[in-house]
């Protein structure tokens, strides 16, 4: 049963332009909602995260958008850079279960000069 | 710190044998966890410790052990390997800080399993 459906599952954007990553899930007691970055031959490593009591989050050029009502959040890279080039993972747990994330399947994302 | 760190990077197996894939941390996180990512199926939770002494299963258990004598370390143990757990297995630590229950991950152990 896949909880947290994520897509697409590769996307190619431009330098500078902006690539946008979805994500639904369906338990609604999750309430923690972060995204992971993963280089080729590396382990994750956390990019962002979100908790319900917002809307959005920022942080440079990554935002983060939720939706409760909807069950979805995505992830927004403004001004794509070849560096960003990498899978990024959404993942979903709930509060004090930091150790039980679910994730989704994962986006490619390659940016092209 | 060296974070999480995870031996073998590498392993070829052969149906039917065991081996014990290593995880350290050195953060003194409570909870650390173990999972194996397969293409297009994402990671997905083999087992999980809250604490030494405690362990629970994840998603995906089946043919996997675990222990977690330490606060350091959380092994995971393969009794008689499979084709099917031919996998890249990640190990990963937590803490819970500013209200971010961020989860730090090991750099992988690629198995193959004949």
């Amino acid at each position: 049963q896949q909880q947290v459906k994520q897509s697409p599952q590769s996307l190619i954007v431009q330098k500078g332009g902006i690539s946008i990553i979805n994500c639904a899930y369906e338990n609604t007691a999750f309430d923690y909602f972060p995204w992971y970055q993963q280089f080729p031959g590396k382990g994750p490593a956390l990019l962002i995260a979100i908790r319900p009591d917002v809307s959005e989050k920022k942080e440079g050029r990554f935002t983060i958008s939720f939706n409760k009502s909807a069950k979805q959040f995505s992830l927004h890279i403004m001004d794509s850079q070849p560096g960003d080039s990498a899978t990024y993972f959404c993942a979903a747990s709930r509060t004090g279960t930091a150790s039980k994330l679910t994730f989704g399947t994962g986006t490619r994302l390659q940016v092209t000069l | 710190n060296a974070g999480v760190t995870q031996t073998p990077k590498f392993q070829v197996l052969k149906t039917g044998q065991s081996m014990t894939l290593q995880c350290a941390q050195d953060m003194n996180h409570e909870y650390m966890s173990w999972y194996r990512q397969d293409p297009g199926m994402g990671l997905r939770l083999i087992h999980y410790s809250v604490g030494a002494g405690i362990t629970d299963q994840g998603e995906v258990p089946n043919g996997y052990n675990v222990s977690r004598s330490t606060t350091e370390d959380f092994p995971l143990r393969l009794l008689s390997a499979a084709p099917s757990q031919t996998s890249v297995y990640f190990c990963a630590s937590s803490y819970r800080a500013s209200g971010i229950d961020e989860q730090f991950f090991g750099p992988g152990t690629r198995l193959t399993v004949l």
